[in-house]
């Protein structure tokens, strides 16, 4: 099983809508998770970070189980700037950084 | 403020030549990290340094090595470059060191590096 597994999608949404993507990963003792964004050809931005009793920026909520070791991001009222691939992160084994998946693809048209 | 810088941009290189990928921030930051980023794996970690004067081997060493001289600079260096190293390189930071995990990393625009 691979660290962090995510949808590699894409996902393809007409505005307004709302989705919503999975990740699970397979370190039990993971303790830091993440949602990053990275849009094409660009570097990756911290989208938000990620709290046991989930949390919410805006249009965006961060979910996480760790019973299940799943962590979700559900996006409401999608806009157009909002297509891009989201990288699901967590912290990997101790004395190790970030693990990350391979990403999932978001198109939001008009 | 730059934040992470990273040069060159792009770079197309021969088999067998040696080159070095730099990296430089202005954010005092303790941790660095060198990923590459190709199509189907996503990112994986090459070597990192917790702080100046440290350094560790992260998923995929094989073929790099890096040097932490100082905070601000951390150079990835191809010694001999093959094919296979052909890739988008991304150099990132943390404020703390790599063992908290719980620091933002911030990265740098990336390199492309295709190897010939």
């Amino acid at each position: 099983r691979k660290e962090v597994e995510q949808d590699p999608g894409p996902f393809n949404v007409p505005e307004g809508a709302t989705v919503a993507f999975n990740c699970t990963y397979s370190n039990s003792a993971s303790q830091s998770f993440f949602w990053y964004r990275q849009d094409c050809r660009k570097e990756p931005k911290l989208l938000m970070s990620v709290y046991s009793s989930g949390n919410e920026d805006g249009r965006f909520t961060a979910q996480l189980n760790r019973a299940s070791q799943y962590i979700s991001l559900l996006i409401r009222d999608s806009k157009l700037s909002d297509s891009a691939t989201y990288l699901c992160v967590v912290n990997g084994q101790a004395g190790t950084a970030l693990i990350f998946g391979k990403g999932t693809t978001l198109s939001v048209s008009s | 403020i730059a934040g992470i810088t990273q040069a060159p941009t792009s770079q197309i290189l021969a088999a067998g030549r040696r080159m070095t990928l730099r990296c430089t921030q202005d954010m005092r930051h303790n941790a660095m990290y060198w990923y590459r980023q190709d199509l189907g794996l996503g990112l994986r970690l090459i070597h990192y340094s917790n702080t100046a004067g440290t350094t560790g081997k992260g998923e995929v060493p094989d073929g790099y090595s890096v040097s932490r001289a100082n905070t601000d600079d951390f150079p990835l260096t191809l010694a001999s470059a093959v094919p296979s190293q052909t890739s988008v390189y991304f150099c990132a930071s943390s404020a703390g060191e790599v063992l908290s995990h719980t620091d933002t990393q911030y990265f740098g625009p990336g390199t492309r590096l295709t190897v010939l």
